[in-house]
């Protein structure tokens, strides 16, 4: 199955620079690869996602970028806000079918006001 | 809101245990997912059904067990539960079988003691 690598586990910025959280895969096959925020206590939230078929997409301050080729994808934030405190998950789909969600481990940001 | 309903929110029980746990997806979702996030743990899939038939099965213990009923509801079973099953239990739901984005519950706390 799905191998999903996520790193850092923590990430601590000062507000107003910019945060890149990191996630490789295993499966080639893997076409769709969202990610998530979850505040604490909270249900994980969508923020943004890319398909294979696209390299990079950007939505204001945040941007996913996409390497097929080295089966990596990455989570850029730019401007940082305190409220961006929270902790973040990259995932995968595996195979053609999406029929799984493979969750990295998640990373811890901490944006110091 | 997401729109996916978890009951319930909270639950205490003994070693030895069996607990159920209710997910109503959002009205039109015929995918349901379950998830489980151990205390400062990432998200460990369980289980994915899709429009009554279970679609994938991750990491899920012979304890448990799921279903998904004709008007699209889920439910998990843990049975002999034991003190390492406390965790976060989420259930998200999509319209499609993956490859959409995964609207999540707001969770079910279980604890065992």
């Amino acid at each position: 199955g799905e191998n999903v690598e996520q790193h850092p586990s923590t990430l601590s910025v000062q507000e107003g620079d910019s945060a890149v959280i990191k996630c490789t895969y295993s499966d080639s096959a893997s076409n769709y690869f969202p990610w998530y925020k979850q505040e604490l206590g909270k249900r994980p939230q969508l923020i943004i996602d890319i398909r294979s078929n696209v390299g990079e997409k950007k939505d204001q301050r945040i941007a996913v970028t996409l390497n097929k080729t080295a089966k990596h994808f990455s989570l850029h934030i730019t401007e940082t806000q305190p409220e961006d405190s929270a902790v973040y998950f990259c995932a995968a789909s595996e195979g053609d079918n999406f029929n799984k969600f493979y969750f990295g481990s998640g990373t811890k940001l901490n944006v110091k006001p | 809101d997401s729109g996916v309903t978890q009951t319930p929110k909270h639950l205490i029980t003994a070693t030895g245990q069996r607990v159920t746990l209710r997910c109503s997806p959002r009205s039109g979702d015929l995918s349901v997912y379950w998830y489980q996030q151990s205390l400062d743990q990432g998200l460990q899939f369980l289980i994915q059904y899709y429009n009554g038939e279970e679609r994938a099965k991750g990491n899920i213990l012979e304890r448990f067990s799921a279903q998904q009923f004709p008007d699209l509801h889920s439910e998990l079973n843990l049975s002999s539960l034991e003190l390492g099953d406390s965790a976060l239990y989420f259930c998200a739901s999509s319209v499609l079988s993956g490859g959409t984005e995964a609207f999540f519950g707001q969770g079910t706390r279980l604890t065992v003691v």
